[in-house]
């Protein structure tokens, strides 16, 4: 059980265009699901936090205008990275879990975007 | 917030000896401590977790000890095998402030097991 789906798992896209990934929560419902960032060799980063019904809560530092995130229903969260720009390349993970806090995060298996 | 610290960057270990990973937490209200295996270019997978109700874990080759006190835990690798190498995780749940209720990953440990 609990199943996360992340798609696409690799995306390519030029600058200046917007790239959306889907997280989906398979068997179960997620009220809140979280959006990391990864760069090569390091740790995972908080990025926000995904309310399904609300706004997103976005960490310091993350713009809330380049990296959308809707949670329009309790098994779906978006990311969407808009006007994207080399630097914007990285591994993008969603994560949601079964429970109250205190219970283990699911992790999707990953978008790696490049943009060129 | 939570701030987590994660020692050693790096181990390289030979088949069949042990694996110890340490972390450190500075949010006192913090009481769910996980650790994550992740294998190159895949997700991260939860190998046990802790709560700050008990000190101990232990599941098969793996164990973790919390120090409430002393604000830190480790996880414990015994009989490590090839298989076992991979980036390993620890994270804390943020106890306080915009952060509350979210889990903060330490920087990660690279383990190399050596056949």
């Amino acid at each position: 059980g609990a199943v996360v789906s992340q798609h696409p798992s690799r995306v390519i896209c030029k600058s200046g265009t917007s790239v959306k990934i889907e997280c989906r929560s398979l068997d179960f419902q997620a009220t809140t699901m979280f959006w990391y960032r990864q760069f090569p060799k390091k740790s995972l980063m908080l990025m926000a936090t995904s309310n399904e019904g609300s706004k997103a809560t976005y960490e310091q530092g993350v713009e809330k205008d380049k990296f959308l995130i809707n949670h329009a229903s309790l098994t779906l969260s978006t990311l969407t990275v808009t006007s994207a720009h080399p630097e914007d390349s990285s591994f993008y993970i969603c994560s949601a879990r079964v429970g109250g806090p205190n219970s283990p995060l699911h992790f999707g298996n990953g978008t790696r975007l490049t943009v060129t | 917030g939570e701030n987590v610290e994660q020692h050693p960057s790096t181990l390289s270990v030979q088949e069949g000896d042990s694996a110890v990973i340490k972390c450190t937490y500075s949010d006192s209200a913090s009481n769910y401590f996980p650790w994550y295996k992740q294998e190159l270019g895949k997700r991260p997978q939860l190998i046990i977790d802790i709560r700050s109700n008990v000190g101990e874990k232990k599941d098969q080759r793996i164990a973790v000890t919390l120090n409430k006190t002393a604000k830190h835990f480790s996880l414990h690798i015994t009989e490590t095998q090839p298989e076992d190498s991979a980036v390993y995780f620890c994270a804390a749940l943020s106890g306080e402030g915009g952060s509350q209720g979210n889990l903060i990953f330490g920087k990660g440990t690279k383990l190399s097991v050596k056949p």
